[in-house]
């Protein structure tokens, strides 16, 4: 068992629409969860992170947090063509002042106008 | 503020050679990270330096693959004897030490490695 779960895709929504996307995390031991958004050929770029059960807002993106179904998921409000990426979700397990980021294959995003 | 650097971008290198890629951190983060990305896979640890010390490398996948942090500043991953298996994209990444594990890394843009 994969221990952090991503649909791969991809998800295509039409522009202006919500995009949801999901991932499940099988290490209880995760403590704090990091959505990354990859352009093809670009360095993973960190959009949220999330640590408390619920959600978390930030501008267009929303991040949810279930602890008890270890589901993490990213919301994108009013989706845009250049939000199309790949979407990484990771579970953080932090111990000695740093955390060991374990992630997701990815899921591909296409907002289509 | 400059980013991580990695370098060089692309490597195509013939299976027993060896290969040596560079990864500049942020200037001040002590964490260094590598992680690697086979095709069609997640993106895997494959270890962390504290500064110039080796704090976890688990994810190293064999004794061919060496990683060393000179002065605490930059690093070097020199694979020796490469092989088919090893061709992914190489992602470094470094982070400042952090007392709340809620301080997620900045990545450089990787390495793409092609072992024929």
């Amino acid at each position: 068992q994969k221990e952090v779960e991503q649909n791969s895709g991809p998800l295509s929504v039409p522009e202006g629409a919500i995009a949801s996307l999901n991932c499940t995390y099988s290490d209880r031991g995760s403590q704090s969860f990091f959505w990354y958004r990859q352009y093809s050929g670009k360095s993973p770029e960190l959009i949220m992170f999330i640590y408390s059960n619920g959600d978390k807002e930030d501008g267009r993106f929303t991040a949810q947090l279930n602890k008890a179904s270890q589901y993490v998921s990213l919301l994108i409000r009013d989706s845009q063509p250049s939000d199309s990426a790949t979407y990484l979700c990771a579970g953080g397990a932090f111990s000695g002042g740093y955390n060991k980021l374990i992630f997701g294959a990815g899921t591909r995003l296409a907002v289509h106008p | 503020e400059a980013g991580v650097t990695q370098f060089p971008s692309h490597s195509v290198i013939e299976k027993g050679q060896t290969v040596t890629l560079r990864c500049d951190p942020i200037s001040g983060h002590d964490n260094l990270y590598w992680y690697r990305r086979v095709m069609g896979k997640e993106i895997k640890f494959l270890l962390h330096f504290v500064k110039e010390s080796k704090q976890d490398e688990s994810g190293m996948p064999n004794n061919r693959f060496l990683a060393e942090r000179t002065g605490g500043t930059y690093s070097t991953l020199k694979v020796q004897p490469a092989e088919l298996e090893d061709s992914g994209v190489y992602f470094c990444a470094s982070s400042q030490e952090t007392v709340s594990g809620y301080d997620g890394y900045t990545f450089g843009s990787g390495t793409r490695l092609t072992v024929v």
